[in-house]
């Protein structure tokens, strides 16, 4: 059974720092997506990471994807309030059905 | 520019009561998703449906129930809700091209039994 796990689940910091959200799973898989979520609002699609090795950025978010460890990361540099949000990682299972991480409350606190 | 609606932001209902959840897309996917949400656990896959009139179980698929009649409307009912589906529960559709993009989500329809 596939499962996928983030840590940390909640995640308080200061404006300016840096962190990183990690994305654990036990099986493997070739395809692995982020998801942002606004308190209130749908999923929106952040990266989708498709083979080892593979990294992508877009502003102050950069994902990274090791599927030997298989294991992501989702790094944030110089946080900034507006990233404020819950973040969920997701592993393809089978045929098109994704299999979430519990998601990653992020405060950024000015 | 709406791809994928779901018909109720909020909705409260009683228990025992059969409650129908609509979730319509205008891309012309063939895969469609019912998810909930819940604190902690993530999001939770319910029933999928790769085709019309074709439906398969998720991993929490008991007192749910799912129908697809058109291809871009799929249906979950609640054939008698308790308290413990009081969720926020989310629609997705994907192309039977699996392509970078993913599964478009609609906005969540949060349901409230009592």
């Amino acid at each position: 059974e596939l499962k996928v796990e983030q840590n940390p689940l909640f995640l308080s910091m200061q404006e300016g720092k840096n962190y990183t959200i990690y994305c654990n799973y036990s099986t493997t898989s070739d395809r692995l997506y982020w998801y942002r979520q606004d308190p209130g609002k749908s999923l929106e699609s952040l990266f989708v990471l498709l083979s080892n090795g593979a990294v992508k950025q877009e502003g102050r978010l950069m994902a990274s994807l090791d599927t030997k460890a298989r294991l992501s990361t989702l790094h944030i540099t110089a946080a900034v309030h507006d990233l404020s949000a819950t973040y969920f990682c997701a592993v393809i299972r089978g045929a098109q059905k994704l299999v979430f991480g519990q998601g990653t409350r992020l405060t950024i606190n000015p | 520019d709406v791809k994928v609606t779901q018909s109720s932001r909020y909705l409260v209902k009683r228990t025992g009561e059969k409650v129908f959840l609509e979730c319509v897309q205008d891309m012309d996917h063939e895969n469609m998703f019912w998810y909930r949400q819940d604190p902690g656990l993530g999001l939770r896959l319910i029933y999928f449906s790769y085709d019309v009139k074709m439906k398969e179980k998720g991993d929490i698929p008991e007192g749910y129930s799912v129908s697809r009649e058109k291809k871009e409307r799929f249906s979950l009912i609640l054939e008698s809700a308790s308290t413990n589906q009081t969720s926020m529960y989310l629609c997705a559709s994907s192309p039977s091209s699996w392509g970078e993009d993913g599964y478009t989500f609609g906005s969540g329809t949060r349901l409230t039994v009592v």
